[in-house]
């Protein structure tokens, strides 16, 4: 099967630090990963589209240089949120998608919380 | 751009009995239909999906139709189990790397033993 693994699970920061989450593709290789937010009971939000090698493309009104995104390699995108604060807890989801494949594979997701 | 809508918001139904949940989307050019399942806490995980060039596909008790002309696409679980219980989203794409998907809003499922 196809496994995204995303680390850590849980993390408490306080305000004005920063986090970094990672999301890998553990058995395909995946040119393309998403970020998505998701507040309780919503449903997924885009954040932005990882590409391996190139600039991730932000969705409108997410902020690039608060929400850094980097895809280094094509099986592993990092999401750092920078200078977090409270408002920016919340569950994050990463995705990839197999190369050549339509099918999205998403990871367990991070559940972020700023205090 | 894409706009999936998905119903109900909410589906509560006996053990053993069929639930049903419903998409629509706007977008005649997207081709790939997928379900996921989310448990409380965790990622959606894929259970089903389908391509424009199909009609219907089934894995077991869950099947997926598709209406392309309608633009609609259905998700149909049979001989529900406890288990079942999660929140179902269903998502619409136009298909190869790099294409984002556009996910409807949820269903949440109780299964009543």
């Amino acid at each position: 099967g196809a496994v995204v693994s995303q680390h850590p699970s849980r993390v408490i920061c306080k305000s004005g630090t920063s986090v970094k989450i990672e999301c890998r593709s553990l058995d395909f290789q995946a040119t393309t990963m998403f970020w998505y937010r998701q507040f309780p009971k919503k449903s997924l939000m885009l954040m932005a589209t990882s590409n391996e090698g190139s600039k991730a493309t932000y969705e409108q009104g997410v902020e690039k240089d608060k929400f850094l995104i980097n895809h280094a390699s094509l099986t592993l995108s990092t999401l750092t949120v920078t200078s977090a604060h409270p408002e920016d807890s919340s569950f994050y989801i990463c995705s990839a998608i197999r190369d050549f494949s339509y099918e999205q594979y998403f990871g367990p997701g991070t559940r972020l919380t700023v205090t | 751009g894409e706009n999936v809508e998905q119903h109900p918001s909410t589906l509560s139904v006996q053990e053993g009995d069929s639930a049903v949940i419903k998409c629509t989307y706007s977008d005649s050019a997207s081709n790939y239909f997928p379900w996921y399942k989310q448990e409380l806490g965790k990622g959606p995980q894929l259970i089903i999906d389908i391509r424009s060039n199909v009609g219907e596909k089934k894995d077991q008790r869950i099947a997926v139709t598709l209406n392309k002309t309608a633009k609609h696409f259905s998700l149909h679980i049979t001989e529900t189990q406890p288990e079942d219980s999660a929140v179902y989203f269903c998502a619409a794409s136009f298909g190869g790397t790099g294409n984002q998907f556009y996910f409807g809003t949820g269903t949440s499922l109780t299964v009543i033993p």
